[in-house]
């Protein structure tokens, strides 16, 4: 099955809440990134972390990686209505080789105002 | 320093036409990647090029699809004999060109994507 599994699919919320997002993998990692896209638009980098890093902080942005657990999550507070998107993580790692990110099928986040 | 740029942002092609998808990298990048994105999914890995070479086309049909990286001029992922289930978006990435080779922490840049619809 597919390695990057994003949960909830799908998620409603709020504005002025927070939004915690997962992602699951299979195999080992070198690097995981989560990436935002507005409806119809391209692909927007918002943070990579690596393997050997378990917590990375980015404005409203909160990554954490489980290795052990081979689990990711990336926490949005104070959410706004223009975070309304869809979230991928990305993984690349030794057995697809570096360059090879596979992406999981995404959480589709909706703020309300 | 523009970013990836692709073009056409749309295009509609009716089934058995020929689909041209142009990708140029950022500037001093020399490291593609193409990805197709169905409705509703993640992005797929297609190939790997760096110029005038193919290093991965693992994630490529192995029929009516094609991608090349001159040396001069953009990248160029072609579909043949275009089907319905070929509409998606199509993204392209870049990578720089580090001494040695990629690092372990490649970080891609994507382009804003095609959309091809197949009539």
């Amino acid at each position: 099955s597919q390695q990057g599994e994003e949960d909830p699919q799908a998620l409603s919320i709020q504005e002025g809440e927070n939004a915690t997002m997962n992602c699951s993998y299979k195999t080992s990692i070198n690097n995981l990134q989560w990436y935002r896209q507005n409806s119809g638009r391209g692909l927007v980098h918002l943070i990579l972390i690596r393997s050997n890093e378990r917590e990375k902080h980015s404005g409203r942005l909160r990554v954490t990686l489980d290795t052990s657990k081979k689990s990711s999550s990336l926490l949005i507070t104070a959410s706004r209505a223009a975070d309304t998107a869809s979230y991928f993580c990305a993984t690349s790692g030794a057995t697809s080789g570096t360059y090879k990110y596979i992406f999981g099928t995404g959480t589709r986040l909706k703020v309300l105002a | 320093n523009a970013g990836v740029m692709q073009n056409p942002r749309h295009l509609v092609r009716r089934r058995g036409q020929e689909a041209r998808l142009r990708c140029s990298p950022m500037k001093g990048h020399s490291h593609v990647y193409w990805y197709r994105q169905l409705p509703e999914e993640g992005l797929k890995f297609m190939v790997y090029l760096q110029k005038e070479n193919i290093i991965d086309e693992s994630g490529m049909p192995k029929e009516r699809f094609s991608a090349e990286f001159p040396k001069e001029g953009p990248s160029i992922l072609r579909i043949q004999q275009v089907v319905r289930g070929d509409s998606a978006a199509y993204f392209c990435a870049s990578s720089p060109n580090l001494a040695g080779g990629i690092s372990s922490y490649n970080e891609q840049f994507f382009g804003p994507g095609t959309r091809l619809t197949v009539l």
